[in-house]
């Protein structure tokens, strides 16, 4: 299977900061990636598929980049509800879906 | 607009058996995989199982392979995971979701085995 790793684990930041994740693949998955943010009690929801597609209704402070084994999820500039657990998941179709560790970014 | 729904969860006795669905709404489900995702207390997302878009393949993931099964049935719409013999680290919400380009999940159904 593939592994994703995910980091940081936990990340501090403050209301306006510019905030970076990155997700590394074991091995190559193309663009097939995909983030979620997920408060407590919540489903996980989609921010961004095929590593760089902003679904729809997600601001536009989110944004994703990478191919192959690299991604990082950026968030421009942190608003109060982007307090929360996000999640990298590879689902590139020969291999069963693997999930990051997570990352929660608080204050 | 896609919809999943899932239902079946609750609470079970170790070694106990459960039935979840998932009904679909929104898109062609007979021509989409699906798979099962579940997350335990305060833990990370874990992937549970995956059928063809036909019902030809089906994979599981090894902590549950031989206890669990996933299913659909084209004609209702729906997808499913039957639960055998269950322990108390299965105690999770189980997600249904779509394959394809763009993903989609349901809201989850809560699972609590114990005694």
């Amino acid at each position: 299977d593939i592994q994703m790793t995910q980091s940081p684990s936990t990340l501090s930041a403050s209301v306006g900061d510019r905030v970076t994740i990155t997700c590394r693949a074991s091995q190559s998955i193309s663009k097939w990636l995909a983030w979620y943010q997920q408060k407590p009690g919540k489903a996980p929801k989609v921010l961004i598929y095929k590593a760089s597609t902003l679904e729809s209704g997600v601001p536009s402070r989110f944004s994703g980049t990478g191919s192959g084994t690299e991604f990082t999820l950026t968030i421009s500039r942190l608003q109060p509800d982007d307090f929360a657990t996000y999640y990298c998941q590879q689902y590139n179709s020969y291999s069963p879906w693997t999930f990051g560790q997570g990352t929660k970014v608080e204050i | 607009q896609v919809q999943l729904v899932e239902s079946g969860g609750g609470v079970v006795q170790p070694g106990g058996s459960l039935r979840l669905s998932c009904a679909a709404s929104g898109f062609n489900f007979s021509n989409f995989g699906m798979h099962w995702v579940r997350q335990a207390p305060g833990k990370g997302l874990e992937w549970m199982a995956f059928i063809r878009f036909d019902g030809s393949n089906k994979y599981c993931a090894d902590s549950v392979k031989g206890r669990f099964t996933i299913s659909r049935d084209n004609s209702n719409n729906t997808l499913h995971l039957q639960m055998e013999s269950l322990r108390r680290e299965d105690t999770a919400t189980y997600y249904c979701a779509k394959e394809g380009v763009q993903l989609n999940w349901g809201q989850g159904t809560l699972v609590t085995v114990s005694s």
